[in-house]
């Protein structure tokens, strides 16, 4: 199994902020990885694929990078609606796991 | 637009199976893939299988010989069926399409496996 670690676990930022989320996996992945937000009692939302491509109607304020096994989901100036749970993906294996989750939450 | 819409019972005791159905609009399920997604009580979140647009399928090793899924291409719906289900198998349970990434999904059902 290809194992997605994502760091930190929680992330305490003040809107307006810039951050960056990560997403380390066990093996190389090439570009792999899709990037996922969970807001409270919703269901999961497609922010980034393939690493670094967008997906239609997703703020330009999300971007993502990275290849091999190290990857990072930016978010330039935080805003309120942002506030959520931020999992990644691989799907390089085709036993697809999901990485832990990164909890961004207000300061 | 492609919409997913997941039903089926919150409460399954254990040892018994749990059914869902995954009712498809705006997108015919005789293309693409289609698969289940659950997420545990404190986050996890784990793919459990798909189904092709030609009927095949693909499933997580970790749920062996207990999972199964089907499709009725008439009603564009597609089933889950998960047998001899524990505690550990409570959780939110998704459809979604899958592309390499999963880009639609349903609301999702919240299954509570207890006697």
């Amino acid at each position: 199994n290809i194992v997605l670690t994502q760091s930190p676990a929680t992330l305490s930022v003040t809107p307006g902020e810039s951050v960056s989320l990560s997403c380390r996996a066990s093996q190389s992945i090439s570009t792999s990885i899709h990037w996922y937000q969970q807001k409270s009692n919703e269901s999961p939302r497609l922010l980034i694929k393939y690493a670094s491509q967008s997906i239609s109607g997703i703020p330009s304020r999300f971007s993502g990078s990275g290849s091999g096994t190290d990857f990072t989901l930016s978010i330039n100036r935080v805003e309120s609606e942002d506030f959520s749970i931020y999992y990644c993906q691989q799907s390089y294996s085709s036993l697809y796991t999901f990485g832990s989750g990164t909890k961004l939450e207000i300061k | 637009e492609v919409q997913l819409q997941e039903s089926g019972p919150g409460l399954v005791k254990p040892s018994q199976s749990l059914s869902l159905t995954c009712s498809v609009t705006g997108y015919s399920i005789t293309s693409n893939y289609w698969g289940w997604i659950r997420k545990f009580p404190g986050n996890k979140m784990e793919w459990m299988g798909y189904i092709s647009y030609s009927g095949s399928t693909s499933y997580n090793p970790s749920l062996k010989s207990r999972i199964s899924i089907t499709r009725d291409t008439s009603k564009n719906q597609f089933f889950l069926q998960l047998n001899s289900v524990t505690t550990e198998d409570t959780a939110t349970y998704y459809c979604a399409r899958f592309m390499g990434p999963f880009d639609y999904w349903g609301q999702g059902v919240m299954v509570t496996v207890s006697s």
